[in-house]
């Protein structure tokens, strides 16, 4: 079955641009999202439809989605962005959610 | 706004059932699909199932088939999941939680519950 890959870690210094990945077999012609989840909360829908921002979260997130990656990218990290982040597919060929890994964000 | 709200975790032995349960509130219940997603100790998100709004399409991860049961009561705007043999890898914090489309599933996620905790031990 379909499966996607995130590193499991990556820290940025306050002020600079995380860059985070979710690599799959043409994940580009998939939809994309992607949740934030605070330790000890419930995750949060950070984007959707690869580019989308849900009301309530900063103009300083931002995805991109192409061939076998996609990308969530937040710009200008602040301490408050220190999260775990997941991406998820919908595979159709599965009828099954996937989701990735996770990305555990250290602001440094 | 939209609430959700599980209940019934606990601590069950393996091999033993139990149900949990979600009470939502905020939203027309019958017009949206509804997911159980879990998160092990530790762990990351598993998608463990989904059903549409009118109950027609229900849908299991691999890791359940056959073991868990999705099921809704429009009466009581409740959402269920019937766990039955239950092993150790099933521990998790399971969270209820609402598609985002109206009347037609977009298999992606908007409000979740607070989770509720599914220890299995003996």
């Amino acid at each position: 079955s379909y499966g996607v890959t995130q590193p499991p870690s990556i820290s940025v210094a306050p002020g600079e641009t995380a860059t985070m990945t979710c690599a799959g077999n043409n994940i580009g012609a998939k939809n994309v999202h992607w949740y934030q989840q605070k330790s000890g909360r419930a995750p949060v829908l950070a984007i959707f439809y690869d580019t989308d921002r849900p009301s309530g979260i900063p103009e300083r997130f931002s995805g991109s989605n192409s061939g076998n990656t996609a990308t969530l990218t937040i710009s200008r990290v602040e301490a408050g962005d220190e999260a775990e982040y997941y991406c998820q597919v919908w595979d159709s060929s599965s009828g099954h959610v996937i989701f990735g890994g996770g990305t555990n964000l250290t602001v440094l | 706004q939209v609430q959700l709200v599980e209940s019934g975790g606990g601590v069950v032995q393996p091999g033993k059932s139990l149900t949990i349960s979600c009470e939502a509130s905020g939203f027309k219940f019958t017009t949206y699909g509804m997911h159980w997603v879990r998160q092990a100790p530790g762990g990351g998100l598993e998608w463990v199932a989904l059903i549409s709004h009118d109950g027609r399409n229900v849908l299991y991860a691999d890791s359940v088939k056959g073991r868990f049961t999705i099921s809704t009561d429009n009466s009581r705007n409740r959402l269920y999941l019937q766990m039955n043999s239950l092993r150790a890898e099933d521990t998790a914090v399971y969270y209820c939680v609402r598609d985002r489309g109206t009347y037609q599933m977009l298999y992606y996620f908007g409000e979740w519950g607070q989770g509720t905790l599914v220890r299995v031990s003996s």
